[in-house]
């Protein structure tokens, strides 16, 4: 049972490059995250997706697309990478609203805009 | 809106008792949740309290108090592994959690 799988999990990119960063999980969990986490600034929500099909807005979404196109795997893009989308980047799942039963964290991708 | 006050940092001896708190501000309140993070690592699930009163897990422990919206986590016979992260999480409304900025826990021998 791998969980909450990310690819890559290191990636350098030039300012103005595109980039995907894959998630993907195998618990048949309904609902999907991806957070951005900056050192001193806690992990904040960037979108999140309630189902298959579906995706919405976080706290912090300028700048970052999403896609549930089936749902075991939630994407995040970068259409043009910016230095201050240097981060390191957690996606979640959980099976249930409010984080009842606690989010399961993927191991992160580590991003160096340059 | 909502927000999340934790302290920025937790020292304590291998051994001893440690409490970390968190005091949250929401329009509704539907749980407090506590996540451990090591160095490098990902965030885990350690509790999740929806109701007042203690609840205990080995040795954390995780407390509600809804009427003065504070919770805290006791970590209980400290050892060095203990030394992380710990973030504290509320819903904003029923479907995504928003987290605090975490305290550092610094386990001394």
């Amino acid at each position: 049972n791998a969980g909450v799988t990310q690819t890559p999990k290191f990636r350098v990119l030039k300012t103005g490059q595109s980039m995907t960063l894959l998630c993907a999980q195998d618990m048949n969990h309904e609902y999907m995250y991806w957070y951005r986490q900056d050192p001193g600034m806690g992990l904040r929500l960037i979108h999140y997706s309630v189902g298959e099909g579906t995706t919405a807005k976080g706290e912090v979404p300028d700048g970052y697309n999403v896609s549930r196109l089936k749902k075991q795997n939630f994407l995040l893009g970068l259409e043009s990478a910016a230095p201050s989308q240097t981060s390191v980047y957690f996606c979640a799942s959980s099976y249930s609203q409010r984080g009842r039963g606690g989010y399961t964290f993927g191991s992160g991708t580590r991003l160096t805009v340059v | 809106g909502q927000s999340l006050e934790q302290p920025s940092e937790v020292t304590a001896v291998e051994g001893a008792i440690v409490q970390i708190n968190c005091t949250y501000q929401t329009s509704g309140f539907y749980g407090l949740s506590w996540y451990q993070q090591h160095d490098g690592g990902a965030p885990t699930f350690l509790s999740y309290n929806a109701l007042d009163g203690l609840e205990e897990t080995g040795r954390f422990s995780s407390f509600l108090s809804r009427s003065d919206s504070y919770g805290y986590l006791l970590l209980q016979e400290l050892q060095m592994k203990d030394s992380a992260s710990y973030f504290c999480a509320v819903p904003l409304n029923t479907d995504k959690l928003i987290f605090g900025t975490g305290t550092r826990l610094q386990v001394f021998p």
